[in-house]
């Protein structure tokens, strides 16, 4: 198996800014995406191909990469942006496609 | 508006079958694949299978091979999952997604997903 490990928490006060980390092996070969999704709310997408927002998405939402870590970080975080984010990638070889992350919960304090 | 709209919810006893419905709208529905996730406290997000309308070619994850089967009408835009038996560890929250633009079946993004459909295996 393939995993992406991501931390279960982030808290952040508004105004300040939220990273969010997801490691693994093959993420120096591999594009990764993010999702965020609320409460009762299907995922959606706010990243993709480790640093390209799609239309729409807020510019304070940004990727990164370096080597095995990639991050998420959203600038001036706002009170709607509190809810679970997900990176999904896949292994080197394509044998474990479109894995995603252990999630990570992103509190507004 | 591009949008995909799942069944309802479902609740089932084991060993009981089920089949659940996924209608795109707003878009050409053939020309892209459709992936299921499913989503449970314990696992996550989990990647299924997915399948493409315009001629039914279909991929399962190797641990859902078997255990769930995929098809698609593209008559009425609509992709479908079932079960021939479901057990209790079937329950969990089902998303269909499509996946945006050349596929590669290694990462892609699913940039439109289905509102989800409860599935609540339990005798």
């Amino acid at each position: 198996s393939y995993n992406l490990t991501q931390p279960p928490s982030v808290s952040v006060s508004p105004g300040q800014t939220a990273r969010i980390t997801c490691s693994g092996d093959a993420l120096p070969k591999q594009y990764v995406f993010w999702y965020q999704q609320k409460p009762g709310q299907a995922p959606f997408l706010v990243i993709y191909k480790d640093i390209k927002r799609p239309s729409g998405i807020p510019e304070r939402f940004s990727g990164s990469t370096s080597g095995t870590t990639v991050t998420l970080t959203i600038s001036g975080v706002q009170a709607e942006d509190e809810a679970d984010y997900f990176c999904q990638s896949a292994d080197s070889t394509g044998n474990f496609p479109y894995v995603f992350g252990t999630g990570t919960k992103v509190t507004v304090l | 508006e591009v949008q995909l709209v799942q069944s309802g919810a479902e609740v089932k006893k084991p060993g009981e079958s089920l089949k659940i419905s996924c209608k795109g709208s707003g878009y050409s529905f053939s020309n892209y694949w459709i992936a299921w996730v499913r989503q449970t406290p314990g696992k996550g997000l989990e990647y299924m299978g997915m399948i493409y309308p315009g001629d039914s070619d279909i991929r399962y994850r190797p641990s859902f091979q078997g255990q769930v089967t995929l098809s698609a009408d593209r008559s009425i835009n609509t992709a479908y999952m079932q079960w021939r038996s479901l057990g209790a560890s079937d329950s969990g929250m089902y998303y269909c997604a499509r996946i945006e633009g050349s596929v590669t079946f290694m990462g892609d993004a699913f940039d439109v997903w289905g509102q989800g459909t409860m599935v609540n295996v339990s005798s």
